[in-house]
């Protein structure tokens, strides 16, 4: 079945920088990626999604790239803010019926 | 309109008792996915309801069990509570499809004591 890896674990960028998350996924069947954010008490909110016939899509100060050769996608965030401290999450679908199947997580901290 | 709504918030049970909780999805959406988050451990997906049908099904215990009403609201229970089984309990809900955008609830914040 698909399995997701998400690195790092931990993300610390200064205030202003970039961040940048990265996934693999192991099934060349997965075609939707979303990328989920979550804020402390609070539960995961769609931040932005790409499908497998797009290698790019941007959303203001965010970007997800994807390699389908490669099998990894990634999560850009320009222009770091304090709101952007969360921890986020990617995940693949290899289908519309099936689950998502999820990375474990990057806790992003902005420093001021 | 109205998001993800679920109940109770907080819980506090003891060992070896049984625990429901309830979750509201969106107006109009059919799927109802619960995942178990605790510290560090990222979301484990329990199951998920289309229909009142049990679509997809994580590996947890036969411990864990859920139900969806033909109103789309979704319950799940858990016997036999353990210690383990403390952590917040998250649903989310869709029109139909994992390639659709999930709507998370708040959570319930389950203790096992």
């Amino acid at each position: 079945g698909e399995n997701v890896e998400q690195h790092p674990s931990t993300l610390s960028v200064q205030e202003g920088d970039s961040a940048v998350i990265k996934c693999t996924y192991s099934d060349s069947a997965s075609n939707y990626f979303p990328w989920y954010k979550q804020e402390l008490g609070k539960g995961p909110q769609l931040i932005i999604d790409i499908r497998s016939n797009v290698g790019e899509k941007k959303d203001q100060r965010i970007a997800v790239t994807l390699n389908k050769t490669a099998k990894h996608f990634s999560l850009h965030i320009t222009e770091t803010q304090p709101e952007d401290s969360a921890v986020y999450f990617c995940a693949a679908s290899p289908g519309s019926n099936y689950q998502l199947i999820w990375g474990a997580g990057t806790k992003l901290i902005i420093k001021p | 309109k109205a998001g993800v709504t679920q109940t109770p918030r907080y819980l506090i049970k003891t060992r070896g008792q049984q625990v429901t909780l309830s979750c509201s999805p969106i107006s109009g959406h059919r799927s109802v996915s619960w995942y178990q988050q605790t510290p560090g451990q990222g979301l484990q997906f329990l199951f998920e309801y289309f229909s009142e049908t049990q679509r997809n099904k994580g590996n947890f215990p036969g411990r864990f069990s859920g139900r969806q009403f033909s109103n789309s609201r979704s319950e799940m229970n858990v016997s036999t509570l353990e210690l383990g089984d403390s952590a917040l309990y998250l649903c989310a809900s869709s029109l139909g499809t994992s390639q659709e955008t999930q709507y998370f609830g708040p959570g319930t914040r389950l203790l096992v004591l």
